[in-house]
């Protein structure tokens, strides 16, 4: 049962611009938010998280934005370059430390 | 630091074969998992570890056992492989939870590429 719901499944962006992912949860017990990025043949690397109590986390040119009422939370990448190009995973935390993640967004940024 | 160091990065075998997937931290984080990667699904967690001999399940346990006998190692193993086990199983671990901003920030190892003929 997938209870972090990510889309899009895939995503092609122009040099420049943004990129934007989103996911849904439905368990209101999670309680941190981090976002993954992927490179082939690579293992995933924290990106940015947020906690819920918190409506947007900014670095650099990466953001979060957290809607805890719509149990949405967004990763939003200005300025998208080609070395941004992988595949982002959303996750929720559950308990101590019980990860559940989205199924992942392959992004390409057109050079 | 070496990281998180995952043993080995390929692996055939065949139906009904065990094998033990090898982890290793050298970060002492008390926190330690594994992951199993398929097209479409994301990634979930199979089994977790709070610290050395405390083991826990994740949401797809079945057909892997695992233990923690030290604070650094944290070995999966196949009892008898299925080719549904065919994967590629990532090992993570994390410090204690605090409060700083990247608290509990999972490190991943480069994954073991599993096939189950």
């Amino acid at each position: 049962q997938q209870q972090v719901k990510q889309s899009p499944q895939s995503l092609i962006v122009q040099k420049g611009g943004i990129s934007i992912i989103n996911c849904a949860y439905e368990n209101t017990a999670f309680d941190y938010f981090p976002w993954y990025q992927q490179f082939p043949g690579k293992g995933p690397a924290l990106l940015i998280a947020i906690r819920p109590d918190v409506s947007e986390k900014k670095e650099g040119r990466f953001t979060i934005s957290f809607n805890k009422s719509a149990k949405q939370f967004s990763l939003h990448i200005m300025d998208s370059q080609p070395g941004d190009s992988a595949t982002y995973f959303c996750a929720a935390r559950s308990g101590t430390y019980k990860y559940i993640f989205g199924t992942g967004t392959r992004l390409k940024v057109l050079a | 630091n070496a990281g998180v160091t995952q043993t080995p990065k390929f692996q055939v075998l065949k139906t009904g074969q065990s094998m033990t997937l090898q982890c290793a931290q050298d970060m002492n984080h008390e926190y330690m998992s594994w992951y199993r990667q398929d097209p479409g699904m994301g990634l979930r967690l199979i089994h977790y570890s709070v610290g050395a001999g405390i083991t826990d399940q994740g949401e797809v346990p079945n057909g892997y056992n695992v233990s923690r006998s030290t604070t650094e190692d944290f070995p999966l193993r196949l009892l008898s492989a299925a080719p549904s086990q065919t994967s590629v199983y990532f090992c993570a671990s994390s410090p204690r939870a605090s409060g700083r901003e990247r608290y509990n920030e999972q490190f991943f190892g480069p994954g073991t590429r599993l096939t189950v003929l």
